[in-house]
């Protein structure tokens, strides 16, 4: 079985950094593009990139380029987002979620983790 | 690139058929054939029940149909169920090779 399981909720202050991450299990990791989706409280879901681990190929939404940063360990088939420098704003739900692609490069999203509740006070 | 336009909300009475359409642009549902519909119940991680337009993944009820014409996509719900009530996303794949979503919608069962 497929399975994404994210780290904890975090709990920071705004001008801190942080990282979670996403453990894979059930599937070739290298093989199929991993990603993130924000959901703020009571919002709706917003694609933020992602990362193909065979060559580290990334891709951002125009509403996060320079915001986060994507990355992907292949020795531990974990998935990470980074913030340098969280902002209030940054309150939110974040989803991990694989990505499968089509022969012609299409993509979307077949699996989901179970999230990671990140709070930053101001 | 500006997030797909869903309705806020959708209601119906048990038993009927509702319908919640997602529109977009030629750059993303227009020119793919890659529209995914989610299912989010209230505190629930979002779960895949039409991908690729229209096929249902294993498991998910015949009662979701998916469908596109030009820019836009559509979910119906048939013989709605207290159940179906939660918030349903469009996503499409897109011209820049990334992903978009739309807004949501609240399906309310009356």
């Amino acid at each position: 079985d497929v399975q994404l399981e994210q780290s904890a909720a975090e709990v920071r202050k705004s001008g801190e950094s942080l990282q979670i991450s996403c453990v894979v299990s059930g599937y070739y990791f290298s093989q199929y593009w991993i990603g993130w989706v924000r959901q703020r409280p009571g919002k709706g879901l917003e694609w933020m990139g992602i990362i193909y681990p065979a060559d580290s190929d990334i891709r951002y939404s125009p509403s996060f380029q320079g915001q986060v940063t994507i990355s992907a360990d292949k020795s531990t088939n974990t998935a990470y987002l980074h913030w340098s420098s969280l902002k209030a704003s940054d309150t939110a739900m974040y989803y991990c979620a694989r990505h499968k692609k089509s022969w012609f490069g299409e993509l979307s999203i077949d699996s989901w983790g179970q999230g990671t509740l990140v709070t930053v006070s101001s | 690139q500006s997030a797909l336009t869903q309705p806020a909300s959708v209601s119906g009475s048990p038993g009927q058929s509702i319908t919640i359409s997602c529109t977009g642009t030629s750059s993303d549902v227009g020119g793919y054939d890659y529209v995914s519909w989610y299912q989010q119940h209230p505190g629930k991680v979002p779960k895949v029940i039409i991908f690729e337009v229209n096929i249902r993944p294993s498991g998910v009820s015949d009662r979701f149909s998916g469908s596109k014409s030009g820019n836009t996509a559509s979910l119906t719900i048939s013989g709605l169920q207290t159940e179906d009530e939660a918030d349903y996303y469009c996503s499409s794949f897109t011209s820049s090779k990334i992903l978009i979503f739309g807004g949501g919608t609240k399906v309310t069962v009356l």
